[in-house]
């Protein structure tokens, strides 16, 4: 596709409930972020892949938050027994390279999940 | 550890210059972001800087002193649209590339 496509855009869960969040990089692009964004405040990070590698998943909250990316392109963000402070909007990003050239990220439209 | 911090929000008339402030601590500094992001939006590209200096792309330009650990957007020739929130953003270059984004500076143009 033309840029990076999440699913669902929208999501509602009930508390307990487990969620996977879906996200779909631009062809070709080795790495891939997840952010976590609240309401009014900057997207914070989550985890991080080189190609299928999960090379940073510093920013996971709890051990119910699992992400993975088995054969390098789509990626996958579980979320298990939500809560209601996981609610957010959750955005994908990718970009084509690592290291010191401008690889900028391209973002996708994110995931809002809403848990009541 | 990183930290990154930039003012919550500002206000500017239409048609002016406006400086959007960031300073950062990073352990591994590996070039330094800025995004915009409408409401409701995902974040878009603006600038990259990684050495010293003003890099100009249109009415957008941005500012990095890596010694002082500070960058500065520049927009000149405001629009309403420009009306946005502004990220600020670090690639650390410890364990991997992340970027980490700061909580973002809320620009309202008014007319």
């Amino acid at each position: 596709g033309a840029g990076v496509s999440q699913s669902p855009r929208y999501k509602v869960a009930k508390r307990g409930q487990d969620v996977a969040l879906r996200c779909d990089p631009i062809s070709g692009h080795v790495s891939l972020f997840w952010y976590q964004q609240a309401l009014g405040q900057g997207p914070e990070f989550l985890t991080y892949f080189q190609n299928e590698a999960q090379l940073d998943k510093s920013g996971l909250p709890s051990d119910r938050f699992f992400a993975e990316r088995p054969e390098g392109s789509v990626s996958t963000l579980k979320i298990q027994r939500t809560q209601q402070e996981d609610s957010a909007v959750y955005l994908c990003a990718s970009s084509l390279t690592t290291g010191t050239m401008n690889t900028e990220a391209f973002f996708g439209q994110g995931t809002r999940l809403t848990v009541v | 550890g990183q930290n990154i911090d930039q003012p919550t929000e500002m206000t500017a008339t239409e048609g002016a210059i406006v400086q959007i402030n960031c300073t950062y601590q990073t352990s591994g500094f590996n070039g330094l972001f800025w995004y915009q992001q409408h409401a409701g939006e995902a974040p878009t590209f603006l600038s990259y800087n990684v050495l010293d200096g003003l890099e100009e792309k249109g009415r957008f330009s941005s500012f990095l002193s890596r010694s002082k650990g500070y960058s500065y957007l520049l927009l000149k020739e405001l629009q309403m649209k420009d009306s946005a929130s502004y990220l600020c953003a670090v690639r650390d270059n410890t364990g991997g590339f992340k970027t980490i984004f700061g909580a973002g500076t809320r620009l309202f143009v008014k007319a």
